[in-house]
């Protein structure tokens, strides 16, 4: 079965640490994926996609993502977390099987201590 | 500015009473999604539509109803026969199905007593 697995529902770093977001995913077709982030009471806004070309993306913010085919992950990541990072972070993955369906992960809180 | 739009804000209903979200995108983009998400749920796809006037069932349409019979525009009805509807509703568009990125709207956050 498709599935989307992100490991820990909770992240907290202090402002200006590494932020590491993981997301598995189990596919049997190549994937399309994707980060978006949401704040409090607002919608999901684009972060960062893979669509086959690059395997490392850069996105908005600040963020990037690695796809690695081998460990079936593309995790997110910032060099540098900034309070306004807080938010809520969503990997999603779309899968071409016979029509696109789309599959969210159940999202990561990101907390940054001062 | 070009964007989606869900009205209203936050929506108070009875239980029993079917109640419609609004959702409106000036993007011209010609798919169109509903998603309701649960704390730590994620979100679940209730409807998609990728062209007017046709719209597909997702993972949990049991208790809904939506209609497309304008490009810019997939209004959402929770039914009384929805069995736990107090969610937050997201709609979402895509240039097309087959380009994958979602654009969402602000969201509804729908509550019934």
């Amino acid at each position: 079965a498709q599935s989307v697995t992100q490991l820990g529902s909770h992240v907290s770093v202090s402002e200006g640490a590494l932020v590491l977001l993981r997301c598995n995913y189990s596919s049997s077709v190549p994937p399309y994926l994707f980060w978006y982030v949401q704040y409090p009471n607002q919608g999901l806004q684009l972060l960062l996609k893979y669509t086959s070309a690059a395997t490392l993306v850069k996105g908005i913010n600040g963020f990037e993502a690695e796809f690695k085919k081998s460990e079936t992950s593309f995790h997110l990541t910032k060099p540098s977390a900034h309070m306004s990072d807080a938010a809520e972070y969503f990997c999603a993955v779309t899968l071409n099987t016979g029509g696109f369906k789309t599959i969210f992960g159940a999202g990561t809180r990101l907390f940054v201590k001062a | 500015d070009g964007g989606i739009t869900q009205s209203p804000k936050y929506l108070f209903r009875k239980e029993g009473q079917n109640v419609t979200l609004s959702c409106e995108q000036n993007l011209n983009h010609d798919a169109m999604y509903w998603y309701r998400q649960d704390p730590g749920q994620g979100l679940r796809l209730i409807y998609y539509s990728q062209i007017v006037n046709d719209f597909q069932k997702g993972d949990i349409a049991e208790g809904y109803s939506v209609s497309r019979e304008k490009k810019e525009s997939f209004p959402l009805t929770v039914t009384s026969a929805q069995k736990n509807p107090t969610a937050f509703y997201l709609c979402a568009s895509s240039i097309g199905p087959s380009v994958h990125e979602q654009y969402f709207g602000p969201g509804t956050r729908l509550t019934v007593t």
